[in-house]
């Protein structure tokens, strides 16, 4: 019954690091999605990917790289962090209709500080 | 470009009082809205989710209402509680594109 599972849960970089964040799901959703949070910001879409293999670009990608090489695991890649990438990043899953989206679930977040 | 607007962004009620908060959204070609509950320093939790073709959906103490011609939906909370302190989020979906999320409703109930 583990949902979502995002891994680490908080980090923190020095500028110019990099880092994999890693996002798991075991209810076999095709629809997987990474965000990030910050004041005053809402969520953003970062990256996602609407099946094995497939990727695409959110709002603000710049920066980030993704894989989803299998279905149930979906990495977020950070190649040379940046102060401005200090936030709280979430991952979503959810089943893939192209008429009628179900119920996403969230991870818990990864608290990531770049200084 | 959807656009999802929550209204207000911040709430103080007394305990015992039954509440409405506000989503608005530009693009009224959607498949469903999700009202989503978040903890400080926690994840999502799902809290209702409206399909395009429903008006409302009810779980407990709380019903969230539909009206995609207007754009608008809310959510209601009766006989808050402490415990309801938190912020909600809206978002609405369509078909293979991801949810696009308001900015939130931070909520203090007051006991």
């Amino acid at each position: 019954n583990a949902g979502v599972t995002q891994t680490p849960k908080f980090r923190v970089l020095k500028t110019g690091q990099s880092m994999t964040l890693l996002c798991a799901q075991d209810m076999n959703h095709e629809y997987m999605y990474w965000y990030r949070q910050d004041p005053g910001m809402g969520l953003r879409l970062i990256h996602y990917s609407v099946g094995e293999g497939t990727t695409a670009k959110g709002e603000v990608p710049d920066g980030y790289n993704v894989s989803r090489l299998k279905k149930q695991n979906f990495l977020l890649g950070l190649e040379s962090a940046a102060p401005s990438q200090t936030s709280v990043y979430f991952c979503a899953s959810s089943y893939l209709s192209v008429t009628v989206n179900t119920e996403a679930f969230f991870g818990q977040g990864t608290r990531l500080t770049v200084v | 470009k959807q656009e999802v607007t929550q209204i207000p962004a911040a709430l103080s009620v007394p305990e015992g009082e039954n509440l409405v908060l506000n989503c608005s959204f530009t693009d009224s070609a959607i498949y469903n809205l999700q009202w989503f509950r978040q903890d400080p320093g926690k994840g999502l939790t799902s809290l209702l989710l409206i399909q395009s073709s429903q008006r409302e959906q009810t779980s407990g103490r709380l019903n969230a209402s539909l009206d995609k011609s207007s754009g608008r939906s809310t959510l209601y909370i009766a006989a808050s509680q402490p415990g309801d302190s938190a912020t909600y989020l809206c978002a609405v979906g369509r078909g293979n594109t991801p949810l696009v999320f308001g900015k939130g409703t931070r909520l203090s109930v007051i006991a």
